[in-house]
């Protein structure tokens, strides 16, 4: 299958810094990234969905101006927690989807905010 | 917006036996059913995918039926194994040609037991 790197895989901060998690795919072109949020023993929750060149489209109760979200190219999608908090941490994963076909993960970033 | 529900949220077997997971979809028009299998701490791997236009897919031990009428689609493990223990995640999708939003089940954590 196609192959989506993220990185960090891990990141310790302090509160009230900023973290940048980048996704790549490595051998396709993603016409659209989403981004994910997992906290421990539930499911993945979608924050935004992001097109190469537009704005993202955040879903109801992220907040947009602190979870900036840049697709500036095909190949790399970038999530930027700002000013994060204790709350904020979690397991941030992204996938990428390249025409019709299916959806490949990242393989997370394991945030703590100490 | 869609909305899907799975059962049970864990699952313990015996080795050999089978497992069984269910999951429920609200949006009609989805057609694209995707379950991922989650080891602790890392990406979800796509197991097994069915569309609209078929009502069963078999993949060696793994097999996936999905009843439109009902709007409901289940995951069939049989001789299940010790390496299978993991979350499984079920998920729903309208597939149009890209931007494949997937909305999560809350996932059902298998335990198969020796």
């Amino acid at each position: 299958g196609a192959v989506v790197s993220q990185h960090p895989s891990w990141v310790i901060c302090k509160s009230g810094t900023s973290v940048k998690i980048e996704c790549r795919s490595l051998d396709f072109q993603a016409t659209t990234m989403f981004w994910y949020r997992q906290f421990p023993k539930q499911s993945l929750m979608l924050m935004a969905t992001s097109n190469e060149g537009s704005k993202a489209t955040y879903e109801q109760g992220v907040e947009k101006d602190k979870f900036l979200i840049n697709h500036a190219s095909l190949t790399l999608s970038t999530l930027t927690v700002t000013s994060a908090h204790p709350e904020d941490s979690s397991f941030y994963i992204c996938s990428a989807v390249g025409g019709n076909t299916e959806a490949f993960f990242g393989q997370g970033t394991r945030l703590t905010v100490v | 917006g869609e909305n899907v529900e799975q059962h049970p949220s864990t699952l313990s077997v015996q080795e050999g036996d089978s497992a069984v997971i269910k999951c429920t979809y609200s949006d009609s028009a989805s057609n694209y059913f995707p379950w991922y299998k989650q080891e602790l701490g890392k990406r979800p791997q796509l197991i097994i995918d069915i569309r609209s236009n078929v009502g069963e897919k078999k993949d060696q031990r793994i097999a996936v039926t999905l009843n439109k009428t009902a709007k409901h689609f289940s995951l069939h493990i049989t001789e299940t194994q010790p390496e299978d223990s993991a979350v499984y995640f079920c998920a729903a999708t309208l597939s149009a040609g890209g931007g494949n939003k997937l909305t999560f089940g809350t996932g059902t954590q298998l335990k198969v037991e020796l």
